[in-house]
């Protein structure tokens, strides 16, 4: 069971570069989102989906694009890197937005200089 | 927005101490979660609690869902090595308008010495 992947698993950018974060899961969930994990500050919320072609923002969006076009796929986008995006980053899925909890993926940790 | 405490910040105790960690909040939650995240990993789901006042046990895990639905307690009994990790808390709050959001705690870092 392949669960929910994450690529790349390390990264480093430059000021002022863009990537994409990829994000995919298998067990047909309809419900994705996009945590960033700093030191103290715990897991916050970045943006969420609640099914194909719906997108939300969570608690810090800023600096941070996302589509849905499939159920599978739930990318995230720096659009112009910041050294305050240095964080790790972790995508998660489940059947509903409550109640069953997540399954989360292994994480990207990217480093902006 | 929602904001969960989580206590304490870090723990370092010794193989066979019990443990105790707790989150408080000022909002209402419908759901509790515990994950346990070890390194260089992703949090993995420890226990759910679903009801104000549940109590729920998963090994050596116990869990409890606060009556004011404002708090939940986690414990860990008789720990060994392998419990090493950041212990999160997370409440879920049901939101009309826009679904409901999963909101963790700052976490707890447990260290377990041999």
């Amino acid at each position: 069971n392949a669960g929910v992947t994450q690529t790349p698993k390390f990264q480093v950018l430059k000021t002022g570069q863009s990537m994409t974060l990829q994000c995919a899961q298998d067990m047909n969930h309809e419900y994705m989102s996009w945590y960033r994990q700093d030191p103290g500050m715990g897991l916050r919320l970045i943006h969420y989906s609640v099914g194909a072609g719906i997108t939300d923002q969570g608690e810090v969006p800023n600096g941070y694009n996302v589509s849905r076009s499939t159920t599978e796929d739930f990318p995230l986008r720096l659009l112009s890197a910041a050294p305050s995006q240095t964080s790790v980053y972790f995508c998660a899925s489940s059947y509903y937005p409550s109640g069953y909890g997540y399954t989360f993926g292994s994480g990207t940790r990217l480093t902006v200089v | 927005g929602q904001q969960l405490n989580q206590s304490p910040q870090s723990m370092f105790i010794q193989e066979g101490e019990d443990v105790s960690m707790n989150c408080t909040s000022s909002s209402i939650f419908n759901t509790w979660l515990w994950y346990k995240q070890d390194p260089g990993e992703g949090p993995v789901l420890l226990i759910a609690l679903y009801k104000a006042g549940e109590l729920t046990s998963n090994g050596r895990l116990t869990a409890q869902f606060g009556i004011t639905r404002k708090d939940s307690f986690l414990n860990i009994s008789a720990s060994i090595p392998s419990d090493v990790g950041i212990y999160f808390c997370a409440g879920l709050a049901r939101e009309e308008t826009s679904g409901s959001r999963l909101t963790f705690g700052e976490g707890t870092q447990l260290t377990v010495n041999p």
